[in-house]
Parts: C-alpha cells; sequence; structure tokens
C-alpha cells in the first residue's frame, strides 16, 4: 500500500497570508490527523478527522482549521499566518484494529516557513 | 489533561553499550507508541503496547508498557551508530486529545 502524502513539501508565506496543505491517507483509512512539529514545542496535536467530521480538536486558536472529503483526503488551513506558525506539519492516518489499536501513520510532512 | 515526560532528553552514548529511555503519562491509558524519527524525516512507528505488561522487541530495541506506573520503556542494547535518532513515546488519551507525545529524546551513539 501507497503511505500517507502530503502536499506541498516545503512552503513559504508572509505574515498575514493564508495556507492550504494537502493530505492523502492510506488507502481505507478513514481517520486523518493532523500535527504540528516546531523546536520549542514539540508535536502538538491539532485535530482528526473521521468520515468527513471533525472528531476530536487540540487547543489551537481558530485560524487553524481542516476538513475532510468523502475520499478520505483532508485539508488543513491556517488563515492570518504568523511567524509562530512556522512549523513542520505533520498529517497521519489511521485505522483501528485490537492489534494496533489506534496507531498512526505519518506522512512526510509539510515544511512552513512564514517571513 | 494527559502529560507525557521522557528522559533522558538527550543521550549520547558508545556502541556496544546498553540503555533505557523511560516515558511517564499522567492519566490512565492503555494504548502507548513508540515512533522514531531520523533529522528532516516524518516518525517511524516502532512499537504499538496496548495493554498492562506488553512487552514488544525488534532488533536491539525492546519496549514495555506498565499501565500500573504509567510508565514505559525502550532498552537499547548493544547500542549501534544506526539507532542515533530522536525517540518519541506518545499516548492515547482516548478522548479528545489526540495523540499526546513526549518531548523526544534524541539519541547519539557514537563509535
Amino acid at each position: 500500500k501507497a503511505g500517507v502524502t502530503q502536499t506541498p513539501r516545503y512552503l513559504i508565506k508572509t505574515r498575514g497570508q493564508q495556507v492550504t496543505l494537502s493530505c492523502s491517507p492510506i488507502s481505507g483509512h478513514r481517520s486523518v490527523s493532523w500535527y504540528q512539529q516546531t523546536p520549542g514545542q514539540g508535536l502538538q496535536f491539532l485535530f482528526e478527522y473521521f468520515s468527513e467530521t471533525q472528531r476530536n480538536k487540540g487547543n489551537f486558536p481558530g485560524r487553524f482549521s481542516g476538513r475532510q472529503f468523502s475520499n478520505s483526503r483532508s485539508e488543513m488551513n491556517v488563515s492570518t499566518l504568523e511567524l509562530g506558525d512556522s512549523a513542520l506539519y505533520l498529517c497521519a492516518s489511521s485505522f483501528f484494529s485490537p492489534d494496533r489499536g489506534d496507531e498512526q501513520y505519518f506522512g512526510p510532512g509539510t515544511r512552513l516557513t512564514v517571513t | 489533561e494527559l502529560k507525557v515526560e521522557q528522559n533522558p532528553l538527550f543521550l549520547s552514548m558508545q556502541e556496544g553499550k546498553n540503555y533505557t529511555i523511560y516515558c511517564n503519562y499522567s492519566t490512565t491509558s492503555d494504548r502507548l507508541y513508540w515512533y522514531r524519527q531520523d533529522p528532516g524525516k516524518s516518525l517511524e512507528s516502532l512499537f504499538v503496547l496496548l495493554s498492562n505488561g506488553a512487552v514488544k522487541q525488534e532488533g536491539r530495541l525492546m519496549a514495555s508498557l506498565d499501565t500500573k506506573a504509567r510508565l514505559s520503556t525502550l532498552h537499547i542494547t548493544a547500542a549501534v551508530h544506526d539507532l542515533s535518532a530522536t525517540y518519541f513515546c506518545a499516548v492515547s488519551g482516548g478522548g479528545a486529545d489526540g495523540l499526546t507525545f513526549g518531548k523526544g529524546t534524541h539519541l547519539i551513539i557514537q563509535p
């Protein structure tokens, strides 16, 4: 099976702009989660989507939003970018099973730089 | 709020030595995961621990889970340079927070 894919891989934006990141999960995985990774805060959970519905949400401002499509592909959007939004954004997909729990399979990430 | 603490955060060791990374978490959970991250890369799943007393081994790495103590360990046996990476533990709280990650242990193994 193909792994989780994310586009674009690298992005440079200016403060105040908005950005949309895309994620395609592993085939058959209906849950997609997003994480932000920074040197200071580490890995932080943004939100999770399952069957086109946001199921869980982390502690991030409303500028961070997402959605999931019927084919399980997901996008996240960040509006009014701030310098502190510079980070590696990781998408992960999962398929709950008794043997593997909700083990998450991560994509390569999108490196966002805000200038 | 679920908190996950790893220690040490930085570890430099010599090839051939043994060492253990510790992962403590603050609330009840029976789902714990270990991931590896190489510089500039994404996270690779290493171990899935789903019950008290679970022990998993892969090569020179062995992970265990004690849900009563809220503790997981990642033990490295006879370390080799290829194991140099950052190792994360992550706990599933079963609630609204997705996976909660520790800060990671940056492991350097020197010849």
